[in-house]
């Protein structure tokens, strides 16, 4: 079967150090993947899209990696900030469709000062 | 601009009853999603709307779910005979068309069936 996981649930850091988030799958042969953040409440917001034939990807403080051998991305927030405490999904799209999207369950991040 | 909007933000309604969720898009926008989010799920994909092609239902769940979006623009999401297990948030997204990849969120409408 598909599957989308992301490495943990939750996610605890200081302030000012380095989040790491995990997204692994299995059975997809993603054109893109996408990550999306979720404040309580709220729908996702969009932050990054890499697609299948880039390896990093950089917006500001977040950075993304896609290994499409190891079917992972890593999604990193630099110098990280109580502000961004959300729940961070990971999203990809089938290679033979456009539009739909498959979320991961995501990843809660809290920063504490 | 104005982004996604969704309406009603919150609905409850009886087991047994019908109920339509609203979803203007982004104006422009010619693709249009419905996702539903349960507690401590995942988004799950229900149906997309790509201009004026035949909409990918795949995702719902029952034949008691159905979409509709008239004029290329708003849609209404339709559930009947409601069950306690829809109670989610239902999540509607637009993007300026299917091959684009980014989809614009609106924030939801929260929907308890008692």
């Amino acid at each position: 079967s598909q599957k989308i996981e992301q490495n943990s649930e939750a996610l605890n850091i200081q302030e000012g150090k380095t989040a790491t988030l995990t997204c692994n799958y299995t059975n997809y042969s993603p054109a893109y993947l996408q990550w999306y953040r979720q404040d309580p409440g709220r729908g996702p917001v969009f932050l990054l899209l890499i697609r299948e034939n880039e390896k990093e990807k950089r917006k500001e403080r977040l950075k993304v990696t896609f290994d499409t051998t190891l079917k992972q991305s890593l999604f990193h927030i630099t110098a990280s900030q109580p502000a961004d405490s959300a729940t961070y999904l990971c999203a990809l799209n089938r290679g033979s469709t456009l539009g739909r999207l498959y979320f991961g369950r995501g990843t809660q991040l809290t920063v504490w000062p | 601009g104005a982004g996604v909007s969704q309406s009603p933000s919150n609905k409850v309604t009886e087991k047994g009853k019908d109920v339509e969720l609203r979803c203007d898009p982004i104006s422009g926008h010619t693709a249009l999603y419905w996702y539903r989010q349960s507690l401590g799920q995942g988004l799950e994909f229900l149906i997309y709307f790509q201009g004026n092609s035949a909409p990918d239902k795949s995702g719902l769940p029952s034949d008691r779910f159905s979409a509709e979006r008239t004029g290329g623009s708003v849609s209404t999401l339709t559930i009947q005979r409601t069950q306690q297990e829809d109670s989610a948030v239902y999540l509607c997204a637009s993007s300026l068309d299917g091959g684009r990849e980014t989809q614009y969120f609106g924030p939801g409408t929260r929907l308890l069936v008692l």
